[in-house]
């Protein structure tokens, strides 16, 4: 079956340092999301992509689509505290509502 | 604008018991999608309703059922519970037809014994 790998699966970083999580589907996407959940949260939508190679930034924040729609990335430029928790990614399949998950990446946050 | 309610927030049951979980979507949104999420399995798609069909099912055995009424507010059901069942069950609506971004609610927490 269809599947989403997210790796990795944990990053401890100093705060001030960057950071990557990266997203790979075995079959091509209709569109890519992305979601944080912070501890003993639910999960919170970042964006969504939808167009072959499309980048999108939101503040510290760059997300990419690649150009096969089957790859996804999430930047966060000099991380901050406020950035811990779970990054998903999520990808979506033709006109359904239907998301498959990844594995999700944690973010730890050193001051 | 309020976000999704779900109801119960945390449940324990008995194997073999069933439970009856409730989600209330964001006013306007009728699109409706269940999943459970644990440690070991990650966050896994249940299913999803539109207008009250289900227009998508994930790979649960049939004990994982669930509904959706006219008023886009959606149940699910588990029945004979066992203890694999045990997760957090997140009930997220989408303002969509076509299941672009989702909202969450805060989930139902159920412990199976």
């Amino acid at each position: 079956g269809q599947q989403v790998m997210q790796i990795p699966q944990y990053q401890h970083v100093q705060e001030g340092e960057d950071f990557t999580t990266y997203c790979n589907s075995s079959t091509t996407l209709s569109n890519i999301q992305w979601y944080k959940q912070r501890p003993g949260g639910h999960p919170v939508f970042l964006i969504q992509l939808v167009k072959s190679g499309e980048v999108k930034k939101q503040k510290r924040l760059t997300f990419q689509f690649g150009e096969a729609k089957k790859n996804s990335s999430l930047h966060i430029t000099a991380t901050q505290t406020t950035d811990v928790g779970t990054y998903f990614c999520a990808g979506g399949t033709g006109n359904t509502g239907k998301l498959i998950f990844g594995q999700g990446t944690t973010l730890q946050v050193k001051p | 604008k309020a976000g999704v309610t779900q109801t119960p927030r945390y449940l324990i049951k008995t194997r073999g018991q069933q439970v009856t979980l409730s989600c209330s979507p964001i006013s306007g949104h009728r699109s409706v999608s269940w999943y459970q999420q644990t440690p070991g399995q990650g966050l896994q798609f249940l299913f999803e309703y539109f207008s009250e069909t289900q227009r998508n099912k994930g790979n649960f055995p049939g004990r994982f059922s669930g509904r959706q009424f006219s008023n886009s507010r959606s149940e699910m059901n588990v029945s004979t519970l066992e203890l694999g069942d045990s997760a957090l069950y997140l009930c997220a609506s989408s303002p969509r037809d076509r299941g672009y971004e989702q909202y969450f609610g805060p989930g139902t927490r159920l412990t199976v014994t």
